[in-house]
């Protein structure tokens, strides 16, 4: 069953511009992850948020996390044309286990030069 | 070179017979994981390991086995491989639990 569920299924920006991906899930976690996978690759991990955590940054990523409203938004700030990958969700729910990483179908991402 | 690496890339096989795809990993990772990239499902867990010898069931585990009588190694078996086995594999590992997983670069397998 699918835990986490990416909102846009599929996003097209021009360089430069924001993108925010939104992910919402269904049972309580202990972490959400974000990744991303370009074409024909593996993912790549991009910021882990623990459930006690409302915000998290690493370069040009913001990830917040509402436990409330069970969703977490990715946002990349001033896109470049190397951000075109998918991204993932991936949760790990409480009553699963902490390694059984659920992924979502995950959002297309395409920077536009 | 470290890292986690998957063996064959690509790999077409017929129905019916057995496949096993590798995974190494050098970082000696105690978890490693199996999963499977279809259209429309995402990727979904097939089996992990939680170190040597010891391994669970995913969410797909059917069809599949797996073994990991050493710590860097967690190779796939499909015992008689079906048409819908055909998928896009990666192996994953971490060093533990609440830890971010690295992904090795897939396998490519198609069952004819």
């Amino acid at each position: 069953s699918q835990q986490g569920e990416e909102d846009p299924q599929a996003l097209s920006i021009q360089e430069g511009e924001n993108a925010t991906m939104n992910c919402s899930y269904k049972t309580s976690i202990n972490n959400l992850q974000w990744y991303r996978q370009n074409s024909g690759r593996g993912l790549v991990h991009l910021i882990l948020i623990r459930s006690n955590e409302r915000e998290k940054h690493s370069g040009r990523l913001r990830v917040t996390l509402d436990t409330s409203k069970k969703s977490s938004s990715l946002l990349i700030t001033a896109s470049r044309a190397a951000d075109t990958a998918s991204y993932f969700c991936a949760t790990d729910a409480i009553n699963q286990g902490a390694q059984k990483l659920v992924f979502g179908q995950g959002t297309r991402l395409t920077i536009n030069p | 070179d470290a890292g986690i690496t998957q063996s064959p890339r690509y790999k077409i096989t017929e129905t019916g017979r057995q496949v096993t795809l590798m995974c190494h990993q050098t970082w000696s990772h105690s978890y490693m994981f199996w999963y499977r990239q279809d259209l429309g499902h995402g990727l979904r867990l097939i089996y992990y390991s939680a170190a040597a010898d010891i391994t669970d069931k995913g969410e797909v585990s059917d069809g599949y086995v797996v073994s990991r009588s050493k710590t860097e190694n967690f190779p796939l078996t499909l015992e008689s491989a079906t048409r819908s086995q055909t998928s896009v594999y990666f192996c994953a590992s971490t060093p533990g639990l609440y830890y971010e997983q690295y992904f090795g670069p897939g396998t490519r397998l198609t069952v004819t």
